[in-house]
Order: structure tokens, then sequence, then C-alpha cells
């Protein structure tokens, strides 16, 4: 089993509220990725997760916060975000970080008004 | 930096037919992975196929097959027999050992016609 689980599929908020993703996988991986995919172009890496520890955060900007709070799910904390942060947010896992296959989940489509 | 080019960013194909995408990458590495990921209209990310750069067998998966040419450094994909669940944004990737950074290429979008 491949599964990466993502919650919810379609998110709209507006500059001032306080949202969260969800990512869960159930495939005993130590690392979990979020991406940021726009429309017709790759994923963007923004953090990565290793062994729960935070390894890898892409300057992303700190209205997005994200937490592992334990090795099977991961969340991203969204707070006082601009339109130009509408977009595909994908979540991947791997067994371990490096030289690995990640797995993507469906993704979160994203509109911030 | 590690990175990968794609050319050719629109094809269609006839069902049934053959279709190649290439990739080419640039590194100095000598152990790293290559992948090819599908993502249809429904948004989610497919593994289609792996390639380890140390295997000279290229890998296949079903209608799926590579073409890995390490001193070239390319790295092609041959759908055989396509079908319309085929249509997608098919993304090369590369990652070197001892990184957890996928670098992607900018992706082919394929188009199967009935």
């Amino acid at each position: 089993d491949t599964e990466v689980t993502q919650t919810p599929k379609h998110l709209v908020m507006g500059m001032t509220n306080k949202k969260s993703l969800k990512c869960e996988q159930h495939m005993g991986h130590r690392a979990m990725y979020w991406y940021k995919q726009k429309a017709k172009k790759p994923p963007e890496l923004m953090f990565v997760y290793s062994y729960e520890k935070l390894s890898i955060n892409e300057s992303v900007p700190s209205r997005f916060s994200p937490e592992c709070p334990n090795s099977s799910l991961l969340n991203l904390h969204l707070h006082a975000l601009q339109p130009e942060d509408s977009a595909l947010y994908l979540c991947a896992s791997s067994q371990e970080s490096q030289l690995e296959t990640q797995y993507f989940g469906p993704g979160t489509r994203l509109l911030v008004l | 930096a590690q990175t990968v080019t794609q050319s050719q960013p629109e094809m269609s194909v006839q069902e049934a037919e053959t279709v190649t995408l290439s990739c080419t990458y640039d590194t100095s590495e000598s152990n790293y992975y290559l992948f090819w990921y599908k993502q249809p209209p429904s948004r989610q990310m497919i593994l289609v196929i792996r390639q380890e750069a140390y295997k000279q067998q290229n890998a296949t998966e079903n209608r799926f097959s590579v073409n890995f040419q390490k001193a070239a450094k390319s790295f092609s994909l041959k759908i055989s027999d396509s079908q319309l669940g085929d249509t997608a944004m098919y993304f090369c990737a590369f990652v070197p050992y001892g990184n957890n950074r996928l670098a992607f290429g900018k992706g082919n979008q394929v188009v199967v016609i009935p």
C-alpha cells in the first residue's frame, strides 16, 4: 500500500483566516514533505521532516507553519495568506529522506481570496 | 545544483500508438535515482517508473519503459499502446544520493486522442 491521504481536498480562505492542511501516511515512512504547485508547473519543495524533525525549510514565509505531531501525520498551518499563495499543496512521504522514492498524496487545492 | 530538462511541452498521440518523452539532466554525482511521475487532471502525482543509476538495465513497468543513457545523462520514457487514461502531465525527476531534494523538469503534457 502506497497511500498518502490529504484533507481537505479543497479550501477557500480569506487573508485573515487561520486554517490547517493535514497529511497522513501509514506506510511506516520516516520522511514527509510539503510541496507547493502552481498550474502547469512542477512542484516546489517547501519543507522536509525526517524522523519527526524539521530538516529542510526552503525559505518559506512564516505565514506557513509546518508541524509533525508523529511519524504518520504532517500538518501545514496557514495564517494571513496572500492571494499569490493560491496553489495545489502536495504532501509526500518516503521510507527515509535520502535517495528514496517519494509517494504523493492527492493534494489540497487552496484558494486565498 | 542539479537541473532536469524536458523539451516538447505538449504532445498528442493516437490511442494504441507509442509516444516517447525526452529528459536530460545535469549532475556530477555518480549515484542517483531518476523517476518519471504522472499527474493526470485529477492532480494526484503518481510514480510511473524508477531507475537506479548504478543499474545498466533499463527499467520497465508494463507499458512504460525507459531508455537510460548514463554517459549522455539522458532518461527518456516510452509509453506503448497508449490509453486514454495516460493523458496527463509527465514530470522527469532526479535525486542524488545523500540529498532529499527531488529536482523536477518542467513537465510534458501528453494528450491521448481516441
